[in-house]
């Protein structure tokens, strides 16, 4: 099975911050990447999809890159909605696997 | 709309059985190969099973194999999940999700619709 590590697991940032979430994966696989944003109660919604491409109305604000093992998911200015848990997920393989979340407090 | 709806979900006892349903709305549920996904309270998500457009093709996480069945009936538009020998960690909500891709290949992909999750708990 291919592992996906998340950092950090806790994030504490500030309306208009710059925030940065890191997913590697325990092999390479390519671009199969996907980042999902969830809220308490929730079920997951789909921001990014092969590592980079947005997600049809998420806003602009969210960005995904990386290849290989090395992953990176950005919100450019962190606005009050955005205050989620955020997971990636590997879908190279058959058995998708996730990350174990990351999740951005307001500080 | 495009919908997903789960239901069946509840309270068992260990080494007990229950049959998850998910109602498909809105788009051509026969084109999809078709996941489960659950949830521990407070955890991370887990993929547990897909099945092929047709039903031929099923793969499971290997915690669940021999005691999970996932299946599906097109003309119902309807995906299942026979869950037998539960126990006290397969406590959790169950997401059914439908993959990005149409393909008859997709059987790995990202997840763009979700339903709202059923719960299903585990304990004496």
């Amino acid at each position: 099975d291919i592992q996906m590590t998340q950092s950090p697991s806790t994030l504490s940032a500030s309306v208009g911050d710059r925030v940065t979430i890191t997913c590697r994966a325990s092999q390479s696989i390519s671009s199969w990447l996907a980042w999902y944003q969830q809220k308490p109660g929730k079920a997951p919604k789909l921001l990014i999809y092969k590592a980079s491409s947005l997600e049809s109305g998420v806003p602009s604000r969210f960005s995904g890159s990386g290849s290989g093992t090395e992953f990176t998911l950005t919100i450019s200015s962190l606005q009050p909605d955005d205050f989620a848990t955020y997971y990636c997920q590997q879908y190279n393989s058959i058995g998708v696997t996730f990350g174990g979340g990351t999740k951005v407090e307001i500080k | 709309e495009v919908q997903l709806v789960e239901s069946g979900g509840g309270l068992v006892q260990p080494g007990g059985s229950l049959r998850l349903s998910c109602a498909a709305s809105g788009f051509t549920f026969s084109s999809y190969w078709m996941s489960w996904v659950r949830q521990a309270p407070g955890k991370g998500l887990e993929w547990v099973a897909n099945i092929k457009q047709d039903g031929s093709e099923k793969y499971y996480v290997d915690s669940v194999k021999g005691r999970f069945t996932i299946s599906r009936d097109n003309a119902k538009n309807s995906l299942y999940l026979q869950m037998n020998s539960l126990r006290a960690e397969d406590t959790a909500v169950y997401y059914c999700a439908r993959p990005y891709c149409s393909s008859t290949s997709c059987l790995s992909d990202a997840f763009d619709i979700w339903g709202q999750g059923t719960m299903v708990t585990v304990s004496s």
